[in-house]
């Protein structure tokens, strides 16, 4: 059974760092890696959808990057802002279906 | 209203209740999902309905019953639940699965469900 692991569980960082978050998967056999967004009392956003056959993908100060062989990706987030906290979800599909197995999340806390 | 709404957004049931939970797409998709999210666990997938047919149960309870009447409508029905089962239910909806392609997921905004 797939599954995904973030690190750290929770993150806080001054306002205009550069950071990290961390993904992995135990079965390389993906179709494709999301990560999303999640505010409180509200579902979850979409940030950025990695084919299996992808290095990376950008959108604005998000970067998001996948090692299929070595199961990990990384969501690069460049001088944060406090309207990025939130917690941060990954997730990935596994060939032959659409369901998703989902990451335990980061909570990502930007002071200002 | 757009996008993927879901009713009520908190409930608060005994064990004995029997209450339903509401979702409801505007996005024209003709796939549906209920997720289960619990304290520090990661999101469970429940079901799974396609053109209104349950197409996937993820060994679900059977206190957990769902009914999809049409592709905009699916509902979580509840009957005597278990404090454990307490936990913020998602609702998401996509193009149904016809090919080898994954189809993006739009989530609601959940329902809190607290089981006393």
């Amino acid at each position: 059974k797939q599954e995904v692991t973030q690190i750290p569980a929770a993150l806080s960082v001054p306002e205009g760092e550069n950071l990290v978050l961390n993904c992995s998967f135990t079965d390389s056999a993906i179709y494709n890696l999301q990560w999303f967004r999640q505010d409180p009392g509200k579902g979850l956003t979409s940030l950025l959808l990695i084919q299996s056959s992808q290095r990376e993908q950008t959108s604005g100060r998000l970067n998001a990057s996948l090692d299929k062989s070595s199961g990990r990706s990384t969501l690069y987030i460049a001088a944060s802002q406090p309207g990025d906290s939130a917690t941060y979800l990954c997730a990935v599909t596994v060939d032959g279906a659409n369901n998703l197995f989902f990451g335990t999340g980061t909570r990502l806390t930007v002071i200002p | 209203e757009t996008g993927v709404t879901q009713t009520p957004r908190h409930l608060v049931m005994g064990m004995t209740n029997k209450k339903s939970l509401k979702c409801e797409q505007h996005l024209g998709h003709n796939a549906m999902y209920w997720y289960k999210q619990s304290a520090k666990k990661p999101l469970e997938l429940m079901f799974v309905y396609n053109f209104k047919e349950q197409t996937e149960n993820n060994s679900v309870p059977s206190r957990f019953s769902p009914e999809c009447p049409n592709s905009s409508h699916l509902f979580l029905h509840l009957h005597t639940l278990q404090p454990e089962d307490s936990a913020l239910y998602l609702c998401a909806s996509s193009q149904a699965r016809l090919a080898l392609t994954y189809n993006e997921q739009f989530f609601g905004p959940g329902t809190r469900l607290t089981v006393l």
